[in-house]
């Protein structure tokens, strides 16, 4: 099984920061990494797939990027609305979400 | 516009049943593979099975194969997950989700808003 690792849990920081969160897959997956971000009490929302393809209506300040068996997911300046819990998820063989990164506010 | 609503979760007793359904509407449903990913209070999020837009391929995380059972009725426009021998560990928040692609069976592009399920003597 792959397993995804995911750091770090928490993340605290302020309206304008940039942000990084960072995904290690167990296995290569080649470029089969998604994000998902989601609120409290919401469903995931899809944000970036193929680990660098944004998905259609998500702001340009969210980017993934990858490197081996490690993606990144990047905020450039973090805005109020994207204070929220992120996952990756790996689906090349199954699926297999990472831990989660709880950003909030510093 | 897209929609997913889950509905039959409840509390229900270990080691009996309890079925799920997922009611979609907004796109063509006989085209897109089709998914159940939970996520227990408090807790990240686990995939549990996924089946192709035709029903022919399905597929399952090691913790419930054996027990849960994804199937979908296309004239109803509706996915379920029949979960058999349920366990407390089983508690969770069931999510439906459709495929980001027509024909495919690859990856969560919407989500529905989820059905609790708590398993409890």
């Amino acid at each position: 099984d792959i397993q995804m690792t995911q750091s770090p849990s928490t993340l605290s920081a302020s309206v304008g920061d940039r942000v990084t969160i960072t995904c290690r897959a167990s296995q290569s997956i080649s470029s089969w990494l998604a994000w998902y971000q989601q609120k409290p009490g919401k469903a995931p929302k899809l944000l970036i797939y193929k680990a660098s393809t944004l998905e259609s209506g998500v702001p340009s300040r969210f980017s993934g990027s990858e490197s081996g068996t490690e993606f990144t997911l990047t905020i450039s300046s973090l805005q109020p609305d994207d204070f929220a819990t992120y996952y990756c998820q790996q689906y090349n063989d199954y699926w297999t979400f990472g831990q989660g990164t709880k950003v909030e506010i510093k | 516009q897209v929609q997913l609503v889950e509905s039959g979760g409840r509390v229900v007793q270990p080691g009996r049943s309890l079925r799920l359904s997922c009611a979609a509407s907004g796109f063509t449903f006989s085209y897109y593979g089709m998914h159940w990913v939970r996520q227990a209070p408090g807790k990240g999020l686990e995939w549990v099975a996924s089946t192709s837009y035709d029903g022919s391929n399905k597929y399952y995380a090691d913790s419930v194969k054996g027990r849960f059972t994804i199937s979908r009725d296309d004239s109803k426009n509706t996915l379920y997950l029949q979960m058999d021998s349920l366990r407390a560990e089983d508690t969770a928040l069931y999510y439906c989700a459709k495929d980001t692609e027509t024909f495919s069976t690859l990856l969560a592009g919407y989500w529905g808003q989820g059905t609790l399920v708590t398993v409890s003597s």
